[in-house]
């Protein structure tokens, strides 16, 4: 059982260039999120998909794109990379039952520097 | 959109003491309501999640909360401190859409 693969877990860009942060998720989960974690400031949220074919915008979204092309996948993408970026980045999927139980299953981050 | 301020970003208990941490959120409709931890280099895990109802709500390893609508406080306890329970803890608020945002994270120090 997987649950949430992050990739990559590294990775450092230059100011302009672009990437693609990979999440997906094997629970079957319709909400899926992307946040940033940086010291001080706790989880920001970037975007959310509450299903499949919607996204929205969350805290931050400025710089970011994001695509839910399917029920697993949720994609981040940084068109143009700037060192206000450098930050750990996390995806997480939402696990709801009836009855009211409800956990946010996080990948392992992708730790990023912009250079 | 909801938001959530946790007062103090670094608290330091004694072992076997008493461990508070707060939590406020901004809301007009009571939203649902939940405490995270996060262990070094480990991501983060759920300790608690309130809902409706009573409102005392209890997590994992003895930490339970009050939720307070009268304050919009949702204040995490434990009432003794182990060693093992230093990490960073997280409020986080969900309004009744999938928009789910946390604090700015508390630090908890245990001293023996």
């Amino acid at each position: 059982n997987a649950g949430v693969t992050q990739t990559p877990k590294f990775q450092v860009l230059k100011t302009g260039q672009s990437m693609t942060l990979q999440c997906a998720q094997d629970m079957n989960h319709n909400s899926m999120y992307w946040y940033r974690q940086d010291p001080g400031m706790g989880l920001r949220l970037i975007y959310y998909s509450a299903s499949e074919g919607t996204t929205d915008k969350g805290e931050v979204p400025n710089g970011y794109n994001v695509s839910r092309l399917n029920k697993r996948e949720f994609s981040l993408r940084l068109e143009s990379a700037a060192p206000s970026q450098t930050s750990v980045y996390f995806c997480a999927s939402n696990h709801r039952r009836k009855g009211g139980y409800e956990k946010l299953f996080f990948g392992s981050g992708t730790q990023l520097s912009v250079l | 959109a909801q938001s959530v301020t946790q007062l103090g970003s670094h608290v330091s208990v004694s072992e076997g003491a008493l461990v508070l941490l707060r939590c406020n959120y901004s809301s007009s409709v009571p939203p649902y309501l939940f405490w995270y931890v996060q262990y070094p280099n480990q991501g983060l895990q759920l300790l608690l999640k309130y809902t409706t109802g009573a409102t005392l709500v209890k997590g994992i390893n003895g930490f339970e909360a009050e939720f307070k609508k009268s304050e919009t406080s949702f204040h995490l306890t434990k009432p003794s401190a182990h060693m093992s329970d230093a990490a960073e803890y997280f409020c986080a608020v969900r309004p009744y859409n999938n928009d789910m945002r946390f604090g700015a994270g508390t630090r908890l120090t245990v001293k023996p």
